[in-house]
């Protein structure tokens, strides 16, 4: 079946670090890929997307590639700010036989930036 | 466009009390989905609706859930009786057919806590 798998956090940086979010996935065929964002007392938002392999999303300064040969999708950011503070979820949807397609998330990952 | 519109915000209910949660999608997305999202268990994907009809129950976690769309702009969720295993946050969200390319859109979400 599909599956997503995300670093676990929590993930504590200061201002202005690098951010690295690892995402894998394991679906057949050719998922589309999406990172999710989720503000504290807030629904998910869409963050960015992929949908094809080589594909870059980008977004508010995060990038997240769709690398087929390595089934990743890494969410990055060359500076992050206090305001990225949030939980990031990595997902997949494809169509399953049978039915309509569906979101596969992974188990999020919380970040909180330092001033 | 408003958004995905669910409500109540918040629902404090004692145990073996009916609960209801609603939601409004977009107008003209023909997909509704419900989550569940807890600490220890992440993001569930309850039911989804397509063009109004259940397709997939399967994570609907017993006979107490029921989900019903009568309309295209309305749906609910109920949990008759409650128990304290049910308190946590129920999302709704909607997304466009017939590719899932552009995610979903989610509401702010229901924070269920059954004492």
């Amino acid at each position: 079946g599909n599956s997503v798998t995300q670093m676990e956090g929590p993930v504590t940086l200061s201002e202005e670090a690098f951010l690295t979010i690892n995402c894998t996935y394991t679906a057949t065929g050719y998922p589309s890929l999406f990172w999710y964002v989720q503000y504290p007392g807030e629904g998910l938002q869409l963050l960015l997307k992929a949908t094809k392999a080589d594909d870059k999303g980008s977004n508010k300064g995060f990038e997240a590639t769709y690398r087929k040969e390595t089934t990743s999708f890494h969410l990055e950011k060359g500076s992050v700010q206090v305001s990225d503070s949030a939980v990031y979820f990595c997902a997949l949807s494809r169509v399953s036989s049978g039915s309509a397609r569906q979101l596969t998330f992974g188990s999020g990952t919380q970040l909180t930036v330092l001033p | 466009d408003a958004g995905v519109i669910q409500s109540p915000r918040h629902e404090v209910t004692e145990m073996g009390q009916e609960v209801t949660l609603r939601c409004k999608p977009i107008s003209g997305h023909d997909y509704l989905f419900w989550y569940r999202q807890t600490m220890m268990r992440g993001l569930e994907l309850l039911i989804y609706f397509n063009n109004n009809v259940p397709i997939d129950d399967s994570g609907m976690p017993e006979d107490r859930f029921s989900a019903k769309m009568p309309n295209a702009s309305f749906s609910t969720l109920k949990i008759q009786p409650s128990e304290p295993r049910d308190s946590a946050v129920y999302f709704c969200a909607s997304s466009l057919s017939p590719t899932g390319a552009r995610g979903y859109t989610f509401g702010s979400g229901t924070r269920l806590t059954v004492v």
